[in-house]
Parts: structure tokens; sequence; C-alpha cells
């Protein structure tokens, strides 16, 4: 059965602390990964899309890489502004419809 | 330029009681989906339309749940005969493709309570 699972489920970081949120998958044949930033009381942001293994992607703070099993999304020197829930999903080859969705990485960043 | 846009933001119903969820995506987007989000569960795919063509209704949960979108434009969901574990965030997003580009752009979602 396809399925995403990230963690940590949340994580608190210090004004320029360095850490990475994992996001890994089972899916029968991976068409892309994606990540999303959602902040309380709104929808979810996109932030990048991953298509194949070895790629990586950057904004800002963030990069995003990706292995045949898992993607990292690694923040940099976060700021109080970078707090918010980081969303994962993946389209597998076999539905090109549906997004499969992690249930998230909270993420809180203390001034 | 204006995002995909929801309403209303906050419903309360009452048990039983029909609603509709309105969404007005990003003009020009061929694309729309309606998800569902509740605590502690993931995005919940419920159904999507992409042009003309028959809309992909194979998330929604019950009969009691439709959705319909006119002139390739504005989507309604309905629910009807509300029940308890309805209660939700119900998400719109469009695309000007589709999903194989990742990129959806979401509206700041529908919270509905059933009493």
């Amino acid at each position: 059965e396809d399925q995403v699972t990230q963690s940590p489920e949340a994580l608190r970081l210090q004004e320029g602390e360095s850490s990475s949120l994992n996001c890994s998958y089972t899916v029968s044949g991976l068409r892309g990964l994606f990540w999303y930033r959602q902040d309380p009381g709104k929808g979810p942001e996109f932030l990048f899309t991953l298509y194949s293994a070895g790629e990586e992607k950057e904004k800002e703070r963030l990069k995003a890489t990706l292995t045949k099993k898992e993607s990292f999304l690694h923040i940099t020197a976060p700021k109080p502004e970078d707090s918010a829930t980081y969303l994962c999903a993946v389209l597998n080859a076999g539905n090109n419809r549906k997004l499969i969705w992690g249930l998230g990485t909270s993420l809180a960043v203390n001034p | 330029g204006a995002g995909v846009s929801q309403s209303p933001s906050n419903k309360v119903t009452e048990k039983g009681k029909d609603v509709e969820l309105r969404c007005d995506p990003i003009s020009g987007h061929t694309a729309l989906y309606w998800y569902r989000q509740s605590l502690g569960q993931g995005l919940e795919f419920l159904i999507y339309f992409q042009g003309n063509s028959a809309p992909d209704k194979s998330g929604l949960p019950s009969d009691r749940f439709s959705a319909e979108r006119t002139g390739g434009s504005v989507s309604t969901l309905t629910i009807q005969r509300t029940q308890q574990e309805d209660s939700a965030v119900y998400l719109c997003a469009s695309s000007p493709t589709g999903v194989n580009t990742g990129e959806l752009f979401f509206g700041e979602g529908s919270r509905l309570t059933v009493l």
C-alpha cells in the first residue's frame, strides 16, 4: 500500500539552530514528491517538487533532497517566521490524480 | 491577482442539516480539487474536476457528499444530513494543469463543525 510517513511529528528549534525534517515513502513508482508549508488557519502553500533521486531544490533557508526511499527538508539557520507545519506528498505512477499526503511535521522556532 | 477563495470560512450546523461549501478557483485554472483535513489525519482527497472531463469522485466518503462545478469555474461541495464525523476543514485547491506538476493552489478552507 502506498504510504508517506513524516518525522518527527513535532520539532522545536532555537533561532539559528539548523535541522532536517524527514519524509519516507513507499509507492509503486514515484512520479513526484512535493513539499508544502501550512500556517495555522491557512491552506497548504507549495514549496518544492522533486522528481528523481539525487535531485535538490533550494529556497531561502530551505533545501529539499530526494533519495529512492525518502526526502529531507533541511532548514538552515531558521527564523521564527519559519514556524509552520511542513507537509510532504507523493504522486505515484499508477494514479496521476491523487496526491498521497503525510501527516506533517509541526516546526516551532523560538527567538 | 486573487487566490482561491472559499466560503464560508466557518460553518456550525446541527446534525442532520445540509451544508454547502463554495470554492472560487484562480481564473484560468482547469483543475479543481476538494480535500478534507481532520486533526491527526492527512489531507484526504474527495473529488477532482479537470476541464470538461467527468469528475473523479472516488474519494467521496458516502453518498451524502456531492460536488459540482459550474461553467468550469466555481465549485460547490454539498454534504447532506450532516453527521458529527463530518466535522473537519474542507480545502479547495486549483491548478493550471493538474496534479502532475505538484503545484496546487489552496484556499484557506471552510471549517465545518457539526453539533
